[in-house]
């Protein structure tokens, strides 16, 4: 069974411009999260999905990012425009939704250069 | 093959007392050590990063050590509270994340 695959793995972007991150999980899992690290720094909890609907965003830094789940399936994470703080990398994972499976499968994570 | 162990796997104790959960891993070629929250249906709450040149970290009730040439971190709860039961990972950051194995902590009133 394939894992979270993420796409694309690098992204080399300049300030201003947009991307649009992918995440794909795990057949099955209805609970998809966001992350990322920015440089040097921790990782840090961005949103999580449940099935298609937002239940957490808290992580969210500001309303330049906008992450969609259409279809309860893969998640894309749109950065517009992007700055240079934004440059980090991107993690996605993925669980059941069942009582007491809890794990988080991670996928491999995208990284952003923004110039 | 990096491996990341963490001990004890579950742990319930009453609350107010001090607590150790400790993560084993076998390569030292690490970037950072981050010390995590997980709480159910919940995304992973940051607790503590650890870059590769520092010893310690502290926060609140919380301290994280690291030695790298035993290839060990600890993760100390003071005065633990029922609302710090959770699961504990501890996470690898080397060119991919590796993620221990966790531990189920448990505290009750």
């Amino acid at each position: 069974e394939a894992g979270v695959t993420q796409f694309p793995s690098h992204s080399v972007i300049e300030k201003g411009q947009t991307v649009t991150l992918r995440c794909d999980p795990i057949s099955g899992h209805d609970n998809l999260y966001w992350y990322r690290r920015v440089m040097g720094k921790e990782i840090k909890f961005l949103l999580h999905f449940v099935k298609e609907s937002k239940q957490d965003e808290s992580g969210m830094p500001n309303n330049r990012f906008l992450a969609e789940r259409t279809g309860g399936t893969y998640s894309t994470l749109k950065v517009q425009p992007a700055e240079l703080e934004d440059s980090g990398v991107y993690f996605c994972a993925s669980s059941q939704d069942q009582p007491g499976i809890d794990e988080q499968f991670f996928g491999p994570g995208t990284r952003l250069t923004v110039l | 093959k990096q491996e990341v162990t963490q001990i004890p796997a579950a742990l319930s104790v009453p609350e107010g007392e001090n607590l150790v959960l400790n993560c084993s891993f076998t390569d030292s070629a690490i970037y950072n050590l981050q010390w995590f929250r997980q709480d159910p249906g919940k995304g992973l709450t940051s607790l503590l990063l650890i870059q590769s040149s520092q010893r310690e970290q502290t926060s609140g009730r919380l301290n994280a050590s690291l030695d790298k040439s035993s290839g060990r971190s600890t993760l100390y709860i003071a005065a633990s509270q029922p609302g710090d039961s959770a699961t504990y990972l501890c996470v690898l950051d080397t060119d991919k994340l590796i993620f221990g194995t966790g531990t189920r902590l448990q505290v009750f009133p």
